[in-house]
């Protein structure tokens, strides 16, 4: 098991629905990231939270919104999903601070969401 | 923009039939690529980080190996654990901060 844990593991919602998905890492880490994960698609970086930088994806709808309220957790809000959203969620996270060997990420278990 | 493409897409191997994935990458100033493994319905679990041309690291049956195009992954006398879907990615490029890029991935299967 690595040192990146997620809750839930799994979720079904209906798109009028509000959840939270959440992330803790227990690795000491300073940056932390959201990914989706769609079948038969690369790794998609959704967003970043680090000491150096908040980066957001522009291409991420708004009905996804992370909270990152210190630097071992990390939690996405969901409200009035579609079922395109349906996807495997990772949270990975990494050292940080700009050096290429601190650049490593590592995954959680991922949430996989399913939209009605 | 950095680009990575891995082939084969899958590959079927029988035990100990040794075999090698690719990993191509497009991407100005490499700082890092980086090797994952990932079973189904799991988180990709780290296995290798390489960093300049002519590294070369290894674990148990798999060896990884970069040139300033691509990067291998070698796998010696494989067996049925191994069947996973091994990612690649990269860091580098204009991107600032710790993101990759990652490739689709190549879908092992290794039959007893």
């Amino acid at each position: 098991e690595t040192g990146v844990t997620q809750t839930p593991r799994h979720l079904v919602m209906g798109m009028t629905n509000k959840k939270s998905l959440k992330c803790e890492q227990h690795l000491g880490h300073n940056a932390m990231y959201w990914y989706k994960q769609s079948a038969k698609k690369p790794l998609e970086l959704m967003f970043v939270y680090s000491l150096e930088e908040r980066v957001e994806n522009n291409s991420v709808p708004s009905r996804f919104s992370p909270e990152c309220p210190n630097s071992s957790h990390l939690f996405l809000h969901l409200h009035t999903l579609q079922p395109e959203d349906s996807a495997l969620y990772l949270c990975a996270s990494s050292q940080g601070g700009g050096g290429s060997n601190q650049e490593t990420q590592y995954f959680g278990p991922g949430t996989r969401l399913l939209v009605l | 923009e950095d680009q990575v493409t891995q082939s084969p897409e899958a590959l079927r191997l029988q035990e100990g039939e040794s075999s090698s994935l690719n990993c191509s990458y497009t991407v100005s100033g490499l700082r890092g690529l980086f090797w994952y493994r990932q079973d189904p319905g799991k988180g990709p679990e780290f296995l290798f980080t390489l960093y300049s041309a002519g590294e070369e690291k290894e674990k148990e049956r798999l060896k990884a190996t970069l040139t300033k195009k691509e990067s291998f992954l070698h796998i010696t006398a494989p067996k049925p654990e191994d069947s996973a879907t091994y990612l690649c990615a990269v860091s580098g490029g204009e991107t600032s901060g710790s993101r990759l890029t990652f490739g689709e991935g190549t879908q092992l299967t290794v039959n007893p």
